[in-house]
């Protein structure tokens, strides 16, 4: 198993720029969520996904968009990017209330 | 606001030696917490879980600790090896999976 991955792995975009940050888990996990992790601080939950067609607000999910149409996929979208939005994203994975996994993460910045 | 908390930034330690990481937690009512390993350029690990009626969980060399009347708990560590170097957060598991994450302590291992 791949596990979960997510792609890409560094992205610059400029202020206003939109992008999709990709998602994917090989677990037939349930649940899927998004965090980001500002420097030298923990993770924030952005949204997550209980099933397929889904979705619930998590601690920061301003200027963050999901969706969720398939078990597997769980992309995160920025419409507006801006430099308050520079961060690592991770996405993790899990079964019900079992442990999360983790994907690699993309390191992001916006100029 | 953050309910978890670590209260040490930094760590060092000598190869071979026990450590101990400490988190603090505001609500009383919190039942659930999670310790994750985080190395450089990583998605967090899981590494031991406890839950509120329990005093003392032990995995493999590493034991955490929750005492419930200071709203305190710790992740002590066996014989710290290099590779134990990495960032180590608690979080507070709040329902549905979603994870509230400390700030992180970093563990540096001294030859």
């Amino acid at each position: 198993n791949a596990g979960v991955t997510q792609t890409p792995k560094f992205r610059i975009l400029k202020i206003g720029q939109s992008m999709t940050l990709q998602c994917a888990q090989d677990m037939n996990h349930n649940y899927m969520y998004w965090y980001r992790q500002d420097p030298g601080m923990g993770l924030k939950l952005i949204y997550y996904s209980v099933g397929a067609g889904i979705t619930d607000k998590g601690e920061v999910p301003n200027g963050y968009n999901v969706s969720r149409s398939t078990t597997e996929d769980f992309p995160l979208r920025l419409e507006l990017a801006a430099p308050s939005q520079t961060s690592v994203y991770f996405c993790a994975s899990s079964y019900a209330h079992n442990e999360q996994f983790f994907g690699p993460g993309t390191r992001l910045t916006v100029l | 606001g953050e309910s978890v908390g670590l209260h040490l930034p930094t760590l060092s330690v000598q190869e071979g030696d026990n450590s101990i990481i400490n988190c603090a937690y505001s609500n009383s009512a919190s039942d659930y917490f999670i310790w994750y390993k985080q190395e450089s350029g990583k998605g967090p690990q899981f590494i031991i879980d406890i839950r509120s009626n329990m005093d003392k969980r032990q995995g493999q060399r590493v034991t955490v600790l929750l005492n419930k009347t200071v709203k305190h708990l710790s992740l002590q560590i066996a014989a710290t090896q290099p590779g134990d170097s990495a960032v180590y957060f608690c979080a507070e598991n709040k329902g549905a999976q979603k994870l509230v994450f400390g700030q992180g302590t970093r563990l540096t291992i001294n030859p």
